[in-house]
């Protein structure tokens, strides 16, 4: 069964620190792996996308990497806003027309002062 | 430009009351989906769409019907509202190919009473 997995389920950080959210998948044929933020009461924005062949991707202060031969992805964010309070989501696709996302249940954020 | 607007944001239904959530984009995607978001789970689609005049089930189907007579809509009906059903339904869509962004609509958050 395709599935996405996250870690941790929510996390607490000081502004300006880093963090890193981990991504662990079983999604096969594996096409593309994305990285979404929601903020609270809005639909999901997508922050990267990395196909099979890409390793890294940066938008920002975001930089999100991944390693197709262990299935897993990280999402590392630099020096934390507090606007970066929210919901991560990682989500995989398979490789099949019209695919669907398959998401994961999301990292809960949060940046205090 | 818009993006994906969904009607409407909130909604209470009574229990067997019908209705549909209509989906709206102005990006000539061909691609549309539908989710719902529950707490502690992650979006789970319930119909998808590939193109005018075609539609396909998802994870979770039962219940809802779906159509796509304009390429620009994609409208979520539920024929026999249950509490079940209370949720939190967002509406997305893309480009066709593997590796197009998904953007997603701002959520209709309904309540089955």
């Amino acid at each position: 069964k395709n599935q996405v997995e996250q870690s941790p389920q929510s996390l607490i950080i000081l502004e300006g620190k880093n963090c890193t959210l981990q991504c662990n998948y079983t999604v096969s044929p594996f096409s593309n792996l994305r990285w979404y933020k929601q903020d609270t009461g809005r639909g999901p924005v997508s922050l990267t996308i990395m196909t099979f062949s890409e390793n890294t991707k940066s938008n920002g202060r975001y930089t999100a990497t991944l390693d197709a031969d262990t299935k897993q992805s990280s999402l590392h964010i630099t020096a934390s806003q507090l606007s970066d309070s929210a919901s991560y989501i990682c989500v995989v696709s398979a490789y099949q027309a019209g695919t669907a996302l398959i998401f994961g249940k999301g990292t809960t954020l949060s940046v205090s002062s | 430009n818009a993006g994906v607007t969904q009607t409407p944001k909130f909604r209470v239904l009574k229990t067997g009351q019908s209705m549909t959530l209509l989906c709206a984009q102005d990006m000539n995607h061909e691609y549309m989906y539908w989710y719902r978001q529950d707490p502690g789970m992650g979006l789970r689609l319930i119909h998808y769409s590939v193109g005018e005049g075609t539609t396909a089930k998802g994870e979770v189907p039962d219940g809802y019907n779906v159509s796509r007579l304009k390429k620009q809509n994609f409208l979520l009906g539920l024929e026999s509202a249950a509490p079940s059903q209370t949720s939190v339904y967002f509406c997305a869509s893309r480009k066709t190919g593997e590796n197009t962004e998904a953007f997603f609509g701002q959520g209709t958050r309904l309540t089955v009473v």
